[in-house]
């Protein structure tokens, strides 16, 4: 079975500092696509990055980026700078190609502070 | 551009009464449509999805149902809400041309509470 794991419940970080959000998957297959989703307190999902399997070079978008060893299975979120804005619950899914599903993991509480 | 819209935002309604939430997506056609309930504080559980019209998948046999009458619509249903099915429900959509998996784009929410 395919799964997602995120084994931190809870991060907190200094504003403008650094974090890394942790994320493994399982899988046999070999094409899928990894993604991070921001859910903010107004509980709008929002898209922060996706990462195509085939891809070896990491995805950046601005002050978020990913480390993707696929090897391990591990697909971790960076965010530099971080922001009071960042403060969010962060998920990490994955999908594969012709399935149409998307697994999701259970989430990191991301609180950034003043 | 893409837009997804759900009603309503927020509803209270008794144990054993009916419910309808809808889902429309604008901007895109033939997408994948999915509904999610997150409970508070936790993770997102997917309920039903469908790649077209007429078709459901069900991932929750419970005493919820899904209609996509029109290819842009997709609508959550029960005929008797249980206390358990109080949530936050999420509507998605997505394509998926052969071969990639795109992402999932989400609606802004219902925040049910069953009474």
């Amino acid at each position: 079975a395919q799964t997602v794991t995120q084994s931190q419940p809870e991060m907190s970080v200094q504003e403008a500092e650094t974090v890394t959000l942790s994320c493994t998957y399982d899988t046999s297959e070999s094409n899928y696509y990894l993604f991070w989703y921001k859910q903010p307190p107004s509980r709008q999902m929002i898209l922060v990055i996706r990462q195509e399997a085939y891809k070896q070079q990491n995805a950046t978008e601005n002050r978020f980026s990913v480390n993707f060893q696929k090897a391990a299975k591990s697909f971790s979120l960076k965010i530099s700078d971080s922001q009071l804005g960042d403060t969010a619950m962060y998920f990490c899914a994955f999908s594969t190609s012709g399935t149409y599903k998307y697994i999701f993991g259970t989430g990191t509480r991301l609180k950034v502070l003043a | 551009s893409q837009t997804i819209h759900q009603w309503p935002a927020t509803l209270v309604q008794p144990v054993g009464s009916p419910l309808s939430l809808e889902c429309t997506v604008e901007g895109t056609s033939n997408p994948n449509l999915y509904w999610y309930r997150q409970a508070a504080g936790r993770g997102l559980q997917l309920l039903f999805y469908s790649v077209g019209i007429g078709q459901i998948s069900s991932e929750v046999p419970q005493n919820l149902s899904a209609s996509r009458p029109q290819d842009r619509q997709f609508i959550l249903s029960s005929k008797k809400l249980l206390l358990s099915d109080s949530g936050f429900y999420l509507c998605a959509w997505s394509v998926s041309p052969v071969g990639l998996a795109y992402e999932q784009f989400f609606g802004p929410g219902t925040r049910l509470t069953v009474l």
